[in-house]
């Protein structure tokens, strides 16, 4: 299986800051890295798919990039609406895994 | 627009059976594959099963297989998880999500049903 393992597990950041969340895959996924953001009691959302598409709708302060075995999101300005937590997934192979998450905190 | 409703779930004694309902509209169901992705309380995400859209391939996590069952009717829109000899880390929320093969990611989930396996 693949292991997904995201770095910070939390952080804590200001509005208007830059933020960046890594993730890393046991081994090589190419491109088949999603990011979602989960807020509490509800289902996850979908931000990007492909490593780097940005989905229809998601605010361009959100983006990804990586390929292989190494991905980030990085949000560059933080607004009230981004403190939740954000998971990453892999979509390879089966079975499809997560990443353990990144609860981004109010400073 | 694309909308994913569950039903089904509640509270089950260990090695009881349930059967977790979803409805999909808004979008040509019998297109996609779909799955059934669940959160323990206070956990991550974890993928449990898919199914393609005819029905005839189907893929679990190695914890459900032999005891849960993913299967699809596409004149009805519906997906449905029939879930057996359920355990306590059987308990979490189960979400439906529609699955783009083309890209690889959940791109839309339903609302969620609470599951819990206590005596």
């Amino acid at each position: 299986d693949v292991q997904m393992t995201q770095s910070p597990s939390s952080v804590s950041a200001s509005v208007g800051d830059r933020v960046t969340i890594t993730c890393r895959a046991s081994q090589g996924i190419s491109s088949w890295l999603a990011w979602y953001q989960q807020k509490p009691g509800k289902a996850p959302n979908l931000l990007i798919s492909a490593a780097s598409s940005l989905q229809s709708g998601v605010p361009s302060r959100f983006s990804g990039s990586g390929s292989g075995t190494d991905f980030t999101l990085t949000i560059s300005s933080l607004q009230p609406e981004d403190f939740a937590t954000y998971y990453c997934q892999q979509a390879n192979s089966f079975p499809y895994t997560f990443g353990q998450g990144t609860k981004l905190e109010i400073k | 627009e694309v909308q994913l409703v569950e039903s089904g779930g509640g509270l089950v004694q260990p090695g009881g059976s349930l059967r977790l309902s979803c409805a999909g509209s808004g979008f040509t169901f019998s297109s996609y594959w779909m799955s059934w992705v669940r959160q323990a309380p206070g956990k991550g995400l974890e993928w449990v099963a898919n199914i393609k859209q005819d029905g005839n391939e189907k893929y679990y996590v190695d914890s459900v297989k032999g005891r849960f069952t993913i299967s699809r009717d596409n004149a009805k829109n519906s997906l449905s998880l029939q879930m057996n000899s359920l355990r306590a880390e059987d308990t979490a929320v189960y979400y439906c999500a529609r699955f783009d093969y083309g890209s690889g990611p959940f791109d839309y989930w339903g609302q969620g049903r609470l599951v819990t396996v206590s005596s």
